[in-house]
């Protein structure tokens, strides 16, 4: 069984200030995770993943994340948020073996002038 | 060109009605998905297609039924519609191999509403 938690439905940052959004994750097995945006109205895309390699892992558009697997968390990073960065963001676990990615609730970022 | 489509965009229907909404991708993945978003943004899964084969389906009423034709299309015909239903609806599909690592590459979404 696999789950996610989010922490926070809601962040607002300043335009250039740190982003950070939280992502804790529960596995009976070695997880893949993943975070993906939604830009309003559209499909997900996928901002990056871990699958078992480097813990610190790198995306599009300048964010990364690190797996952490003491605290069970893939916390999601940008050192300075655009005005562009504002949108939904998922976090998503896998179990590797049977195409099922299970979200969790979403991370609405909003990013003041 | 897109590479996973869905049509229609919108759809609104009265209770009762029977739908569909259809889904092409045209990476040549192995793999195609149906998600369903609900109005708090919660996305679940629904079904999963590998080469036209149901592999996943999910407690999803039997008013559900999904259907592929081939690897590149998974079609959703819903009978039956309830108030329940209103969803934004998104086919996805992956890469052979990389459907079981969750990388996943997702249509625009059927916006679903039920009066």
């Amino acid at each position: 069984a696999q789950s996610v938690t989010q922490l926070g439905s809601h962040v607002s940052v300043s335009e250039g200030a740190l982003v950070l959004l939280r992502c804790n994750y529960s596995s009976s097995v070695p997880p893949y995770l993943f975070w993906y945006v939604q830009y309003p109205n559209q499909g997900l895309q996928l901002l990056l993943k871990y699958t078992s390699a480097a813990t610190l892992v790198k995306g599009i558009n300048g964010f990364e994340a690190e797996f952490k697997k003491s605290e069970t968390s893939f916390h999601l990073t940008k050192p300075s948020a655009h005005m562009s960065d504002a949108a939904e963001y998922f976090c998503a676990v896998s179990g590797g073996s049977n195409y099922k990615l299970t979200f969790g609730k979403g991370t609405l970022l909003t990013v003041n002038p | 060109d897109t590479a996973v489509s869905q049509t229609p965009k919108y759809l609104v229907t009265q209770m009762g009605n029977d739908k569909s909404i259809k889904c092409e991708q045209n990476l040549g993945h192995d793999t195609m998905y149906w998600y369903k978003q609900d109005s708090k943004k919660f996305l679940k899964i629904m079904f999963s297609y590998n080469n036209k084969e149901l592999i996943i389906n999910e407690t999803v009423p039997n008013r559900f039924s999904p259907k592929s034709p081939d690897k590149a299309h998974l079609n959703l015909h819903i009978n039956s519609l309830e108030l329940g239903d209103s969803a934004v609806y998104f086919c996805a599909s992956s890469p052979p191999d990389r459907g079981q690592t969750g990388e996943l590459f997702f249509g625009e979404g059927s916006r679903l509403t039920v009066l």
